[in-house]
């Protein structure tokens, strides 16, 4: 089974500011990575697959980067509607799909 | 639009079972894989299993191995999961997701999510 960390586990950022999440898997997951953002109460929504393809209408301060085990998600100029968690998940080597335990972005 | 449409939350006793529903349109609904993840309270995503509407092949996570059994009804564009031999820790919200492609099985289109209770 691939894990995937997070880090930080929570990432206290000004709006306005740059925010700078990683992902790293215990295998290589070559491309097959991708990003979601959860709000409460709300389902995950697709940000980043292909580690770095931003989803249909996802702003272009997302940018997603890395390949084999290391990944980041940056968010440039946090707005007020970014401060949620954030999963990553591999798609590369299944049975099971994985996630990691996701980085909470919250108001400095 | 794609939409998934999930069945309303349940409350659910120790030892019961539970049948979730996932109503799909906007697409065909042969043509994309359906995941199921879930997510207790406060934690995170864990993937419980997939299914392939078309032809109704699954694969399943260790973890659910011979307690979850997922379905659909074509006529109905609508993939079921059942989870049996409740307990206290399934406690969760359950979402089906659709899968991009029978190659690169990330979803794109989550449902609502159905909170599923499992208390004495």
């Amino acid at each position: 089974e691939v894990v995937l960390t997070q880090a930080p586990a929570t990432l206290s950022v000004s709006p306005g500011e740059r925010a700078t999440l990683s992902c790293r898997a215990s295998q290589s997951v070559s491309s097959d990575l991708a990003w979601y953002q959860q709000k409460p109460g709300q389902a995950p929504r697709l940000l980043i697959y292909g580690a770095s393809t931003r989803a249909t209408g996802i702003p272009a301060r997302f940018s997603g980067s890395g390949s084999g085990t290391e990944f980041t998600l940056t968010i440039t100029s946090l707005q007020s509607e970014d401060f949620a968690v954030y999963y990553c998940h591999q798609y590369n080597n299944w049975p099971p799909f994985t996630f990691g335990p996701g980085t909470k972005v919250d108001i400095k | 639009q794609v939409q998934l449409v999930q069945s309303g939350a349940e409350v659910k006793k120790p030892g019961a079972s539970v049948k979730v529903s996932c109503k799909a349109s906007g697409y065909s609904f042969r043509n994309y894989d359906m995941h199921w993840v879930r997510q207790a309270p406060g934690q995170g995503l864990e993937w419980m299993g997939i299914i392939n509407p078309s032809g109704g092949s699954t694969t399943y996570a260790q973890n659910f191995q011979g307690r979850v059994t997922m379905t659909r009804d074509t006529s109905a564009s609508t993939v079921y999961m059942e989870l049996s031999s409740l307990r206290s820790e399934d406690t969760a919200v359950y979402y089906c997701a659709r899968g991009w492609s029978d190659v690169l099985r990330f979803s794109d289109y989550w449902g609502q999510g159905t909170l599923v209770t499992v208390s004495s």
